[in-house]
């Protein structure tokens, strides 16, 4: 089974903290996406990777940076969070074929306070 | 650009009674499609996708282009399929790699 693993499952940060979400899967996956998930507004893509080091803006990329130094991993940062990028954060992988399967993480969810 | 819309936020029907969730989509290229699912305190997950034309969990859904509709359909509720729906369409970007579009979500309770 693939498994995507998202380190931190709850967090709470205050106003203007640096923030690091950490992401693993563990499938040999080339690409890798960071959604956020809100009440009455779905998902919405932040950003995404289709390999190490490549990285391509979503629809919400403002607030946010990623990186990607190795293949499994894919972190999202908040450089200076705010209490409107408190969500929940999904992270998720797929393998480069077409209509490919994304699989996601359990979530971790940001309270900025 | 493209988009997604689920017209309902909440979807409230009887065990035993059939269930459609609509999803209409808005795109200049060739679509692809999919449901995704959340049950309760459970990661998101593929339910179905419109190339494979399958049936999972007595669901289906059927691509129409001409009313740019995707819409999940099922003959006979289940308790066991209350949860969150997401209807999905495929983005490219050109860049590598594909990002999914979601909707906002339609919540589905069935009542006993």
């Amino acid at each position: 089974d693939v498994k995507v693993t998202q380190s931190s499952r709850y967090l709470v940060k205050r106003t203007g903290e640096k923030v690091f979400l950490e992401c693993v899967q563990d499938m040999d996956h080339e690409n890798m996406f960071w959604y956020r998930q809100d009440p009455g507004l779905g998902l919405r893509l932040i950003y995404f990777s289709y390999d190490v080091k490549m990285k391509e803006k979503g629809d919400i990329p403002e607030g946010y940076s990623v990186s990607r130094e190795k293949k499994e991993r894919f972190s999202l940062i908040l450089e200076s969070a705010s209490t409107n990028q408190t969500s929940m954060y999904l992270c998720a992988s797929s393998p480069p074929r077409v209509s490919r399967e994304l699989f996601f993480g359990e979530g971790s969810r940001l309270t900025v306070l | 650009a493209q988009r997604v819309t689920q017209p309902e936020k909440l979807l409230s029907v009887f065990k035993g009674a059939p269930v459609e969730l609509k999803c209409n989509y808005s795109y200049s290229g060739s679509p692809e499609l999919f449901w995704y699912v959340q049950y309760s305190r459970q990661r998101l997950q593929l339910l179905l996708r419109h190339i494979s034309r399958e049936s999972i969990k007595g669901f289906t859904a059927d691509l129409n282009k001409g009313e740019t509709s995707f819409h999940l359909k099922k003959p006979f509720a289940q308790e066991e399929d209350s949860a969150m729906y997401y209807c999905a369409l495929r983005m490219y970007s050109g860049g590598g790699a594909d990002g999914l579009t979601f909707g906002k979500g339609t919540h589905l309770i069935i009542q006993p």
